[in-house]
């Protein structure tokens, strides 16, 4: 168990330029999320996929950001044309199905930053 | 709609001086209430999850209850290892998938 992994950890872009992160959930997690965190914030829901299906998708989610997790694997998270509103740290987390609460537990990565210039 | 007050915004404590942070929730059902521990520049770290009023689970120096409105993070003996912030956390009761809702953290500073 290696634990969440996230690539690129930083990225600086240009207005206007499409970025994509890279999300590798531990190991026999169906379940992963992508949250985005601002300075001074607390992380804020993306979308979350149940194995290979998007099942949910929070309104900050603009027409320019989309979401894939081909294979119920990794996963990833495309912006296009970048505003420098988009600046932000960008959150991969995962979790395994559980039928009991008791087996409710969210790991997150360790983030990729994003700045758009 | 869902929401997560956490108190104070920041604390400074000198090694040893126990303190204990709040986070008042207001939730359609409660599936559960987590702490995050998070350092800066990282991901948050999983700390606890809490599922019911009078749970408690401890961690090293720290502690979380719960209540039916609230959860506290006890700290006790406090190292400067532990300066960080500390995210709550809540996810509502229903069917299906259900997203976590933070506050905005606790800012904890320990001196040595």
């Amino acid at each position: 168990d290696t634990g969440v992994s996230q690539n690129p950890r930083h990225k600086i872009t240009k207005r206007g330029q499409n970025v994509t992160f890279r999300c590798d959930p531990i190991s026999e997690h169906n379940r992963l999320y992508w949250y985005r965190q601002t300075l001074g914030q607390g992380p804020e829901f993306l979308t979350y996929f149940q194995n290979e299906a998007q099942l949910e998708k929070s309104r900050l989610l603009s027409d320019r950001f989309s979401a894939e997790r081909p294979k119920g694997s990794f996963s990833t998270l495309e912006i296009q044309r970048t505003e420098q509103g988009d600046s932000a740290m960008y959150l991969c987390a995962s979790s395994p199905t559980s039928v009991w609460s008791s087996g409710n537990t969210i790991y997150f990565g360790e983030g990729s930053w994003l700045t758009v210039v | 709609e869902d929401q997560v007050t956490q108190s104070p915004e920041a604390l400074r404590l000198q090694e040893g001086e126990s303190s204990s942070l709040n986070c008042s929730y207001t939730v359609s059902g409660l599936r559960g209430l987590f702490w995050y521990r998070q350092d800066p520049g990282k991901g948050p770290e999983f700390l606890f999850t809490l599922y019911s009023a009078g749970e408690e689970k401890e961690k090293e120096r720290l502690k979380a209850t719960l209540t039916k409105k609230e959860s506290f993070l006890h700290i006790t003996a406090p190292k400067p290892e532990d300066s960080a912030t500390y995210l709550c956390a809540v996810q509502a009761a229903g069917t299906g998938f259900q997203k976590l809702v933070f506050g905005t953290g606790t800012r904890l500073l320990v001196s040595p």
